[in-house]
């Protein structure tokens, strides 16, 4: 398999549940992102990691909680989540973080969720 | 405040003509442009870039055109075909921020 991997594709959860999103790169990158896509809104970049390093939260709320164990992987866990964070979740990796802007990024396939 | 705008949520073309779609900037620092497409249930897929230092690239169908002074990008793609049908979104970058701002897309439909 190659390329970015999202799983599960699609994820319905309670405000007091928890769970996690998890990411897989295939394509040797050193960057990896979670992005989020709302309904009419633009693609918002919630994090960065380069060389499993945090290097980028733009302000996200504490009930999002990334985890990057080795450059290959990438996790978003999840708890105690609104409604209004139903949106589509995307993981996407490049080769390098300080070249991402001049680069392609390369996205999974995202997970949709849906918070009740 | 979005930073890049994408004021057409929808375009219908029809097969054999032409695709013109477009996209706004505000922020005069960006330097670097590029376009995605997403088809429904996968990821965003890169599409064409271009340099604040160019005024047009061309990839076969496909040729996006920066105007700077307008702060105006659009791409073009000629002759549309039916699996062209799928959302596109503009993207843009400053060299000092690396991070890439994308606009809210525009969904192409092709028709027959």
């Amino acid at each position: 398999e190659t390329g970015v991997t999202q799983t599960p594709r699609h994820l319905v959860m309670g405000m007091t549940n928890k769970k996690s999103l998890k990411c897989e790169q295939h394509l040797g990158h050193n960057a990896m992102y979670w992005y989020k896509q709302s309904a009419k809104k633009p693609l918002e970049l919630m994090f960065v990691y380069s060389l499993e390093e945090r290097v980028e939260n733009n302000s996200v709320p504490s009930r999002f909680s990334p985890e990057c164990p080795n450059s290959s992987h990438l996790f978003l866990h999840l708890h105690t989540l609104q409604p209004e964070d139903s949106a589509l979740y995307l993981c996407a990796s490049s080769q390098d973080w300080d070249s991402a802007s001049n680069e392609k990024l390369f996205f999974g396939s995202g997970t949709q969720l849906s918070v009740l | 405040d979005q930073q890049v705008k994408q004021n057409s949520p929808s375009l219908s073309v029809q097969e054999g003509r032409i695709s013109i779609l477009n996209c706004d900037y505000t922020n005069s620092m960006f330097d670097y442009f590029l376009w995605y497409k997403k088809y429904p249930a996968e990821g965003p897929t890169f599409l064409i870039s271009i340099s604040s230092i160019k005024d047009k690239n061309e990839d076969g169908r496909f040729t996006v055109f920066l105007n700077k002074s307008a702060k105006h990008l659009s791409l073009h793609i000629v002759p549309s075909q039916p699996g062209d049908s799928a959302v596109y979104f503009c993207a843009a970058s400053a060299k000092d921020t690396d991070k890439l701002i994308f606009g809210t897309g525009t969904r192409l439909q092709v028709f027959p």
